[in-house]
């Protein structure tokens, strides 16, 4: 099965909001991920990263977190915006030739 | 500087048919992948190559062959359509292979129905 997977599919939240987006994966020797915004009919575009040796790492707008002890990693987007609705993905990276994707969460921007 | 180009962005085939999906990229990339996407999924992995002459199983693979005769380009070919791989393809590459994510490139998709 997969190794790595979201908690929630869809998720709403209102413009200027902040947005929070998890993920958790089994492979505890992995020790890098990437977070994928896609949108409709494009393929993935690269967000941000982080590698096992760090807990936390920003960017503009969004910071990726990373818990080795629960396995789970989460995308925070500040003050989103309409162009942020979009479906996000997190990647394990298992060896350099693997990327294993998670189901992917859609997240909504209202208004 | 083209990136990652896919063709055909859309495809229809009868149960039974084969085609082959084209991928190319042209930033002399060593590691090249084919992942199939369906609905309300993730990408999952079908092959992936890490030079030319070099290809290896993915995670779904069945139903599909690859070959990678030139850096440049990694078909992936369908022997014989089913109603199951109806899917949207992504191709990607990379330099030096997943571990840095920026470099990771990926085309825009082919929609695949197989009726």
């Amino acid at each position: 099965g997969e190794s790595v997977g979201l908690h929630l599919p869809t998720l709403s939240v209102q413009e200027g909001d902040n947005s929070i987006i998890n993920c958790a994966y089994s492979n505890s020797a992995s020790d890098y991920f990437i977070w994928y915004k896609q949108e409709s009919g494009k393929g993935p575009q690269f967000i941000i990263d982080i590698r096992s040796n760090m807990d936390k790492r920003q960017g503009q707008r969004v910071t990726v977190l990373l818990n080795k002890t629960v396995k789970h990693l989460s995308l925070q987007i500040a003050a989103t915006q309409p162009g942020d609705s979009a479906v996000y993905f997190c990647a394990e990276c298992q060896g350099a030739q693997k990327l294993v994707f998670g189901q992917g969460t859609r997240l909504t921007i209202n208004p | 500087n083209a990136g990652v180009t896919q063709t055909p962005k859309f495809q229809v085939l009868k149960t039974g048919q084969s085609m082959t999906l084209q991928c190319a990229q042209d930033m002399n990339h060593e590691y090249m992948s084919w992942y199939r996407q369906d609905p309300g999924m993730g990408l999952r992995l079908i092959h992936y190559s890490v030079g030319a002459g070099i290809t290896d199983q993915g995670e779904v693979p069945n139903g599909y062959n690859v070959s990678r005769s030139t850096t440049e380009d990694f078909p992936l070919r369908l022997l014989s359509a089913a109603p199951s791989q109806t899917s949207v393809y992504f191709c990607a590459s990379s330099y030096s292979g997943y571990r840095s994510g920026n470099t990771i490139y990926f085309g825009e998709g082919s929609w695949l129905t197989v009726v």
